[in-house]
């Protein structure tokens, strides 16, 4: 079974750039999550989608963070435009089911904000 | 609001020793408790959990116990390889939120 793909691994841009990430989750997940982890802290919830609709997206901040997902299967995140805080690795995740909490993670895309 | 500590790290030890990384948590519910490990250039998965109080969560020869009275779920494991050498994190899911919150993680580096 494929597991979460994510792109592109790497992305070093300029503050004030904006930049895209990209998730495909595993086949028939229908919860979809974001998370940012910054060096040296644990993940932190961005959004979480059930098929296309937004579940949770308190923590995203939305002037500069945006994402979507089309049809209930790949999503993208954004910035537009970066800060140097935003420097951390972006981690995608789906779940079969919502209650559960058994996630299955991508391998993340990290980002430096130069 | 919701929170996990985490022992910081790294855990140094070495092949065989006994591995114990503690994990304390805050919840106004009852939360299900979850330990995930990121191995080295891979994501995190999913290593074991627990869904009430004193229940054991077990996987690869790694255990943990649900400690309402403590608000522990300390990660112990006999005796560690040097393939265990990754970052572990504990977690929890509150009852009525559907938000994972996670620790800020241990590193373990076991040497032969």
């Amino acid at each position: 079974e494929a597991g979460v793909a994510q792109s592109p691994r790497y992305k070093i841009i300029e503050k004030r750039q904006s930049v895209a990430f990209w998730c495909n989750p595993i086949s028939g997940h229908a919860t979809l999550y974001w998370y940012q982890q910054i060096l040296g802290q644990g993940p932190k919830l961005l959004i979480q989608f059930q098929n296309n609709g937004v579940v949770d997206d308190s923590q995203l901040p939305k002037d500069r963070f945006s994402a979507e997902r089309l049809k209930g299967v790949d999503s993208t995140l954004k910035i537009q435009p970066a800060k140097l805080e935003d420097s951390a690795v972006y981690l995608c995740a789906s779940s079969l089911e919502t209650d559960t909490g058994e996630l299955f993670f991508g391998e993340g895309s990290r980002l430096t904000v130069l | 609001g919701d929170s996990v500590t985490q022992m910081e790290g790294p855990v140094t030890l070495s092949e065989e020793a006994f591995l114990t990384i503690n994990c304390t948590y805050t919840a106004t519910g009852y939360p299900s408790l979850f330990w995930y490990v990121q191995y080295p250039g891979e994501g995190l998965q999913l290593l074991l959990k627990a869904t009430k109080a004193d229940d054991k969560g077990s996987n690869k020869g790694f255990e943990a116990t649900y400690r309402k009275e403590t608000t522990s779920f300390h990660l112990e494991k006999g005796s560690v390889q040097v393939s265990d050498s990754a970052v572990y994190f504990c977690a929890l899911k509150d009852t009525g939120f559907q938000k994972l919150v996670f620790g800020t993680g241990t590193r373990l580096l076991v040497s032969p």
